[in-house]
């Protein structure tokens, strides 16, 4: 059983460069979400989407874009990367309602964009 | 600004000490769980609470739901040095609508 599959685990961009961050999971979860985790900040949510065709903004949504076209997937795009991007980014998913069952965490992709 | 405040940041202790981490909103949460997270990796959740003034324990872990639903504690008996790592809370429902909102965590170190 894979759970949450995040892809590449580690990238270096150059400012202006796009890319998208792959996150797949193999549970059947209605909830996929994007956070970036930056030191003292905890993690913060970027987007958010409770089944396919369906996606809304988190806390800090600029800079990104999110599609959920299957249940499986939901890639984070970056347009035009930014040295303030530069964080841990974590995929989650779960099923509904959030409050009612366990959120599961990919392992982290780690972006530094110079 | 974010709905969650944990508190302390960083703590160090001995083993065997006991302590207490905090979690403060001006927010009502329909549920707030608690996370722990060891470097290179997720988050993993430990336990949600959902009844104000709920307690629910986790072997040396008890875990505190406040009257309100604005507030949890997290109290670790007896810690040991697996207990290390960063703490998170999470607060989802409610004020968050269908947002799950985290703290900025609270990195605990305990030495042997």
């Amino acid at each position: 059983n894979a759970g949450v599959t995040q892809t590449p685990k580690f990238q270096v961009l150059k400012t202006g460069q796009s890319m998208t961050l792959q996150c797949a999971q193999d549970m059947n979860h209605e909830y996929m979400s994007w956070y970036r985790q930056d030191p003292g900040m905890g993690l913060r949510l970027i987007h958010y989407s409770v089944g396919a065709g369906i996606t809304d903004q988190g806390e800090v949504p600029n800079g990104y874009n999110v599609s959920r076209s299957t249940t499986e997937d939901f890639p984070l795009r970056l347009l035009s990367a930014a040295p303030s991007q530069t964080s841990v980014y974590f995929c989650a998913s779960s099923y509904l309602p959030v409050s009612g069952n366990t959120i599961y965490f990919g392992e982290g992709s780690w972006l530094t964009v110079v | 600004t974010q709905l969650l405040e944990q508190s302390p940041q960083f703590l160090s202790i001995q083993e065997g000490e006991n302590l207490t981490v905090y979690c403060n909103s001006s927010s009502v949460f329909s549920s707030l769980q608690w996370y722990r997270q060891e470097p290179g990796e997720g988050p993993v959740l430990l336990v949600t609470v959902v009844t104000g003034g709920e307690v629910k324990k986790l072997k040396r872990l008890t875990f505190q739901f406040g009257d309100a639903r604005k507030d949890s504690s997290l109290h670790i008996t007896a810690a040991q040095p697996g207990d290390t790592g960063l703490y998170l809370c999470a607060g989802e429902g409610g004020d968050a609508g269908n947002m799950l909102t985290f703290g900025g965590g609270t990195r605990l170190m305990v030495k042997p």
